[in-house]
């Protein structure tokens, strides 16, 4: 069964430093996508990084970066230069194929604080 | 593009009460997702329609639970006989059709139920 595992609950980062935040995913799927969501403290889920199962090159979108490493089935997604707006939850999900079933797994999470 | 909208955005009822949220995707994405997330946790799917037919149901959807989705655009998600289990937050989300950009889900604000 597929499975999101993230092993951070709270992670700590100061202002203007990088920080990575783990996630691994366990699928028997060869074809599937990984997701990167954040939730701030208003509950609505923000899209911030996609990257496919084929795809040759890490997905990066501004100062979101996603370090894919496929052999270890790790998606961990990399902040640059954070900012207190970044203070969130963020959530790693997957959906297995290309879009058959639609349905995301997500993990449980990890609380990120940004120290001034 | 218009986000996803959900409302109403908070409910607080009595048990066995019914209540019924709605939510509105982005116009031009065909596939609507229900979602539910309780206190510290991720997101767990619940159900989902492509166009007005729902094409999946999780385990979670008791016979309590029916969502509907009529003329394919707005959704609802109606909870019979409300339990104080039922407490959580709904989320619903949009995505395009199938093999566009990952197919990447877009949530709404999320619908907060109490149950009292």
């Amino acid at each position: 069964a597929q499975k999101i595992t993230q092993t951070q609950p709270g992670m700590f980062v100061q202002e203007k430093e990088a920080v990575t935040l783990d996630c691994t995913y366990d699928t028997s799927d060869q074809s599937y996508g990984l997701f990167w969501y954040k939730q701030p403290s208003s509950g609505e889920m923000i899209f911030l990084i996609y990257q496919g199962s084929y795809d040759e090159q890490n997905a990066t979108e501004g100062r979101y970066s996603l370090n894919f490493q496929k052999a270890r089935k790790s998606a961990n997604l990399v902040i640059s230069a954070s900012q207190l707006g970044d203070s969130a939850m963020y959530f790693c999900a997957m959906r297995e194929g290309m879009g058959n079933t639609g349905k995301l797994i997500f993990g449980q999470g990890t609380t990120l604080q940004v120290k001034p | 593009d218009t986000g996803v909208s959900q409302d109403p955005r908070h409910k607080i009822t009595k048990r066995g009460q019914n209540v019924t949220f709605r939510c509105d995707p982005i116009s031009e994405h065909n596939r609507l997702y229900w979602y539910r997330q309780t206190l510290g946790q991720g997101p767990e799917f619940l159900t989902y329609f492509q166009n007005e037919a729902q094409l999946e149901k999780s385990r979670l959807l008791s016979d309590r639970f029916s969502a509907e989705r009529p003329k394919g655009s707005f959704s609802t998600l109606e909870i019979q006989r409300t339990e104080q289990g039922d407490s959580a937050m709904y989320l619903c989300a949009s995505s395009r059709p199938p093999g566009l950009a990952g197919n990447t889900q877009y949530f709404g604000p999320g619908t907060r139920l109490t149950v009292l």
